[in-house]
């Protein structure tokens, strides 16, 4: 079935470091791929998405694209802050769009 | 602006007990989920609903039922907890769509005695 493998965490980085955390996928078809973020004590919330092979998805300075040849959805973001540990998830829509399968989660921890 | 609400929050059941987990949704959406989540194995869905009447299960169903008599409620049914199903609950809607976003709920945290 579909499935999403995630990055072991936690990471851990200092403030204005360079983030990767990883993510492939298996399915069949051509899903459709999120980023989801957890923050202490709430719900998740979306932070990108991409729908179609070489789609990048971007928001809140974190972006990752679609690679369909690697089946990859890499998360990334040039300089995080102390705010942005948090809890990511990589999920993918299924082919008849009615389920939503996620990773594991990375945690992400920032220092000042 | 509600989006989707969850109660409880926080639950402590005895072995062999029932409960109802609440979940509404005011955005008028057609897919409902519940997820649990545990340390080490992310979300697995437990049982969805593409639209009042119509349920289906997910990936770790057994121990968990749920009925969707509107379009706004999804309550999911513990009918005799175990220690096993102690965990963190979160509810989901979304449109009807690939490119559709999911709002969850704030989550239920549940332990079983």
């Amino acid at each position: 079935g579909d499935s999403v493998t995630q990055m072991e965490g936690p990471v851990t980085l200092s403030e204005e470091a360079f983030l990767t955390i990883n993510c492939t996928y298996t399915a069949t078809g051509y899903p459709s791929l999120f980023w989801y973020v957890q923050y202490p004590g709430e719900g998740l919330q979306l932070l990108l998405k991409a729908t179609k092979a070489d789609d990048k998805g971007s928001n809140k300075g974190f972006e990752a694209t679609y690679r369909k040849e690697t089946t990859s959805f890499h998360l990334e973001k040039g300089s995080v802050q102390v705010s942005d540990s948090a809890v990511y998830f990589c999920a993918l829509l299924n082919t008849g769009f009615q389920k939503l399968v996620f990773g594991t989660g990375t945690r992400l921890l920032v220092s000042p | 602006n509600a989006g989707v609400t969850q109660t409880p929050k926080f639950q402590v059941l005895k072995t062999g007990q029932s409960m109802t987990l609440q979940c509404a949704q005011d955005m008028n959406h057609e897919y409902m989920s519940w997820y649990r989540q545990d340390p080490g194995m992310g979300l697995r869905l437990i049982h969805y609903s593409v639209g009042a009447g119509i349920t289906d299960q997910g990936e770790v169903p057994n121990g968990y039922n749920v009925s969707r008599s509107t379009t706004e409620d999804f309550p999911l049914r513990l009918l005799s907890a175990a220690p096993s199903q102690t965990s963190v609950y979160f509810c989901a809607s979304r449109p009807q769509g690939k490119n559709t976003e999911a709002f969850f709920g704030q989550g239920t945290r549940l332990t079983v005695v």
